[in-house]
């Protein structure tokens, strides 16, 4: 049981970004995936929580309208994309599987994706 | 939003000493708590649910305690393999929220 996200971004202000997060090893639509921010050097921010089976969405108000998530079943991946990065948004992004039978714990984490928005 | 405040900031103890940690939430959470522990480049870990269920593989010597607005995070006897930074989470309302954090470094 595993997430494999995508690979480390460098972009420049204004630029757009999709990041992936894809499970393996279990039965993908099942579950609720969450998106986490790490600032650097800083703690961890929990961003919102896509249902994989049919992109069902639940945000944290501080990040509504700045990102948008979503989930493709027929590849067991989720996404989280930006329309217009700010140098604000370098940070480190995870994504993580909400724990069965465990409240909104999360049981499974991606190794995270580094994004870096620099002009 | 609840906000989850977690001291000390930094906890400096030698291997097979006992670590206690502490997480106070600004409103009550009743049981609905999980620790996390992150090492350097790594991703977080899920070690304490439901306030004080050890998930999958983690060893007894991490126990979780309180409810309410109080929690605590003992670990026995620090191992090596210990010294990290633990978070602490809510999910009783969201948006979910996590503390800021204890390191556990080694003296």
């Amino acid at each position: 049981v595993q997430l494999v996200q995508s690979g480390a971004e460098v972009k420049k202000p204004g630029e757009s970004l999709k990041i992936s997060c894809k499970g393996t090893g279990y039965k993908f639509p099942a579950y609720w995936i969450a998106w986490v921010r790490q600032l650097p050097g800083k703690g961890l921010e929990w961003m919102g929580v896509v249902y994989a089976g049919d992109s069902d969405t639940r945000y944290n108000p501080s990040f509504q309208g700045q990102v948008t998530m979503s989930a493709d079943r027929s590849i067991n991946t989720a996404f989280l994309h930006w329309t217009s990065l700010k140098a604000s948004d370098t940070a480190m992004y995870y994504c993580a599987r909400r724990a069965p039978l465990a409240g909104d714990s999360f049981d499974i984490w991606g190794q995270g994706t580094m994004v870096t928005v620099s002009s | 939003e609840i906000v989850m405040t977690q001291s000390p900031a930094t906890l400096s103890l030698s291997p097979g000493e006992r670590a206690t940690l502490s997480c106070r939430a600004s409103q009550s959470v009743g049981s609905n708590l999980a620790w996390y522990q992150q090492k350097p480049g790594q991703a977080p870990r899920l070690l304490i649910y439901g306030e004080s269920t050890r998930a999958t593989e983690v060893p007894a010597r991490f126990s979780g305690s309180g409810s309410g607005t109080e929690f605590t995070l003992t670990i026995s006897s620090l191992q090596s393999e210990d010294f990290a930074v633990y978070y602490c989470q809510q999910y009783k309302n969201w948006p979910l929220t996590f503390g800021g954090g204890t390191k556990v470094e080694s003296k």
